[in-house]
């Protein structure tokens, strides 16, 4: 079983719909999360940090569950330029070693 | 915004070739690391460091060797590439100390091998 998993979709998803993304790890001694995006062929940037109590930016809104050990992204309003593919990355007490999951596609369409 | 400088952004090389990716920063920051990532797929990471004079071997196996002379550089080498090296390498930093601190990335080199 992978640490961290997601669903690597592509989610295809008309502008204007709500779409969430959930990622799962397996390492209950995580501490820090996080959603990363990554445009085609470029390198991956800092979407948000994910909280305990969750946050929210804009229209994205980050939740973690420790209970049940995921983490979720909801994008509400999606934009044409929302497309890209969305790492939810993981992070172990005491590691400075981030686990990344494989990413979810998103293409939003017209 | 991170200062991150990977060069060359994009190599085409013969197979057997002694090649070195270069990593450079300007933030200070201690850990560093090195990716590789094929199109649509993880990111895997093949080496990294905490800090001058310290380096680790990641989860991928791979032939490359780094270095960590000084703080700034991070220098990645292939001692023979072969057609399997062929993929895109990322380069990362972090601020030490706290595992909430969020990697930053540069803008990766992209490999190929004939």
């Amino acid at each position: 079983r992978k640490e961290v998993e997601q669903d690597p979709g592509p989610f295809n998803v008309p502008e204007g719909a709500t779409v969430a993304f959930n990622c799962t790890y397996s390492n209950s001694a995580s501490q820090s999360f996080f959603w990363y995006r990554q445009d085609c062929r470029k390198e991956p940037k800092l979407l948000m940090s994910v909280y305990s109590s969750g946050n929210e930016d804009g229209r994205f809104t980050a939740q973690l569950n420790r209970a049940s050990q995921y983490i979720s992204l909801l994008i509400r309003d999606s934009k044409l330029s929302d497309s890209a593919t969305y790492l939810c990355v993981v992070t172990s007490g005491g590691s400075y070693i981030p686990t990344f999951g494989r990413g979810t596609s998103l293409i939003v369409h017209p | 915004e991170a200062d991150i400088y990977q060069t060359p952004r994009y190599l085409v090389i013969g197979t057997g070739k002694k090649i070195t990716l270069e990593c450079s920063q300007t933030m200070g920051h201690d850990k560093m690391y090195w990716y590789q990532q094929d199109p649509g797929m993880e990111l895997h990471l093949i080496h990294y460091s905490y800090g001058v004079n310290s380096t680790e071997k990641g989860d991928l196996s791979s032939e490359s060797t780094v270095s960590r002379i000084r703080t700034e550089h991070f220098p990645l080498t292939l001692e023979s590439a072969r057609p399997s090296h062929t993929s895109q390498y990322l380069c990362a930093t972090r601020e030490g100390g706290l595992s909430y601190n969020e990697q930053f990335f540069g803008p990766g080199t992209r490999l190929t091998v004939l």
